[in-house]
């Protein structure tokens, strides 16, 4: 599975759009890049993925660069819910994948 | 409501005893997973298992072992020799549908506190 790198922490004013880099310089071509979050003491929680497209749901959109070397992942109105660590991961669609969780971004919401 | 459900939230346990962790989904995912995760670090797979009665190792299974006798439990027991046991131990399930995407759900976690 390709690696990610990502800030480490972030800070987001309340009502902002929150915009979250992830760089996979390494992804192949058949994997995928997935989004999750961690709220304190909780499951990491399924945000959304992509495999070259933009992509938009009810909880965020997912930017993806037309080399696939990088992606970011927007909150369009953050509120303080959405304080969590942000985990972006690259993971092929085949064989017995598993998720391998890095350190993420602390994303902070300011009130 | 479908979801994953482990229990107990907290465990506290004397070193040297073993002890098991539940993991219950009733969403009819043939794929479960366990996840340790430490203090400011990510998760780390510990044992997962595609099918009934049958699961393999992950990066950390060292100290652990499991079983899946069931389409809907995957119950994980950290041993004695496992050297580090406290941790916040996180179960996962998803639903294999061929080679279309997924995503994994998880359980709320249960932290382990060994003493």
């Amino acid at each position: 599975d390709a690696k990610t790198t990502q800030p480490t922490s972030m800070d987001c004013a309340e009502g902002r759009a929150a915009n979250l880099p992830c760089n996979h310089s390494t992804i192949s071509g058949n994997e995928y890049v997935y989004w999750y979050r961690q709220i304190h003491s909780q499951g990491p929680q399924y945000i959304i993925h992509g495999l070259k497209n933009n992509e938009t749901n009810e909880m965020a959109s997912l930017i993806i660069t037309e080399d696939r070397k990088s992606s970011t992942l927007i909150l369009p109105h953050a509120t303080l819910r959405d304080t969590a660590v942000y985990y972006c991961i690259v993971i092929s669609n085949f064989g017995n994948e598993k998720l391998t969780f890095g350190t993420g971004t602390r994303l902070t919401i300011i009130p | 409501d479908g979801g994953i459900t482990q229990s107990p939230k907290y465990l506290f346990r004397k070193e040297g005893q073993n002890v098991t962790l539940s993991c219950e989904q009733n969403l009819n995912h043939d794929a479960m997973y366990w996840y340790r995760q430490d203090p400011g670090q990510g998760l780390r797979l510990i044992y997962y298992s595609q099918i009934v009665n049958d699961f393999q190792k992950g990066d950390i299974a060292e100290g652990y072992s499991v079983s899946r006798e069931k389409k809907e439990s995957f119950p994980l027991t950290v041993t004695s020799a496992q050297k580090n046991p406290t941790a916040f131990y996180l179960c996962a399930s998803k639903r294999d549908i061929g080679t279309s995407p997924y995503e994994q759900y998880f359980g709320p976690g249960t932290r382990l506190t060994v003493t």
